[in-house]
């Protein structure tokens, strides 16, 4: 395991349609972030994952974005009627809350979304 | 809440030279952590230095370093001898202590370029 795995790099999708993108978290991690970075701004958190459980929302994310996070293990962030302004890079990041806080969260090189 | 504030959007520093990267924060928590990343053109965002508010001494790693002046509310980083492996963008955060729900808040970086 040689840290955060995400799929796939690059997605092309037409207005309106669905799309989804996984995120492998490093195996031991529990916890689990997702960010969503437009060009210019540094990454604005979405939501969070501590094993299966989603504890946190960001108002950024609307009623067509969904996580899931089955057994705690690899994640999914679905985007449903996409839109052009849900152009973006989107991160996903994990830690582990059995070390020392402050260790860095790990992020995976993200999934690029490009809506036509 | 939290909010970052990195006020120089770009910078050409000479190699070898010490560059420093400025970031100042507000928060409402009474314990927190200061962190940067670099973020290559590949995307990844890639951990360098931690600093909780606790902490008397200034953060260091390798050439990295965190100046923290709690009163003025600053975290600036420094990189001592840069290379031309450090251009990137780089982006400094906010957590409150023990992360979990709350996700990092991010400035909107510096882009750091170094010429030969």
């Amino acid at each position: 395991d040689t840290g955060v795995s995400q799929n796939p790099r690059h997605k092309i999708t037409k207005r309106g349609q669905n799309v989804t993108f996984r995120c492998d978290p490093i195996s031991e991690h529990n916890r689990l972030y997702w960010y969503r970075q437009t060009l210019g701004q540094g990454p604005e958190f979405l939501t969070y994952f501590q094993n299966e459980a989603q504890l946190e929302k960001s108002r950024l994310l609307s009623d067509r974005f969904s996580a899931e996070r089955p057994k705690g293990s690899f994640s999914t962030l679905e985007i449903q009627r996409t839109e052009q302004g849900d152009s973006a890079m989107y991160l996903c990041a994990s830690s582990s809350s059995a070390v020392p806080w402050g260790t860095e969260a790990f992020f995976g090189q993200g999934t690029r979304l490009t809506v036509v | 809440a939290q909010k970052i504030t990195q006020t120089q959007p770009g910078m050409f520093v000479q190699e070898k030279e010490a560059v420093t990267l400025d970031c100042t924060y507000d928060t409402s928590d009474q314990s927190y952590g200061l962190f940067w990343y670099k973020q290559p053109s590949s995307g990844e965002m890639i951990f360098l230095i931690y600093q909780g508010s606790y902490d008397e001494q200034n953060a260091t790693e390798g050439r990295y370093s965190l100046n923290f002046q709690k009163a003025r509310k600053s975290a600036n980083l420094v990189i001592s001898a840069s290379q031309l492996g450090d251009s990137a963008m780089y982006f400094c955060a906010v957590q409150p202590m023990g992360g979990g729900a709350d996700g990092l808040t991010f400035g909107k970086g510096t882009h750091l370029i170094i010429q030969p």
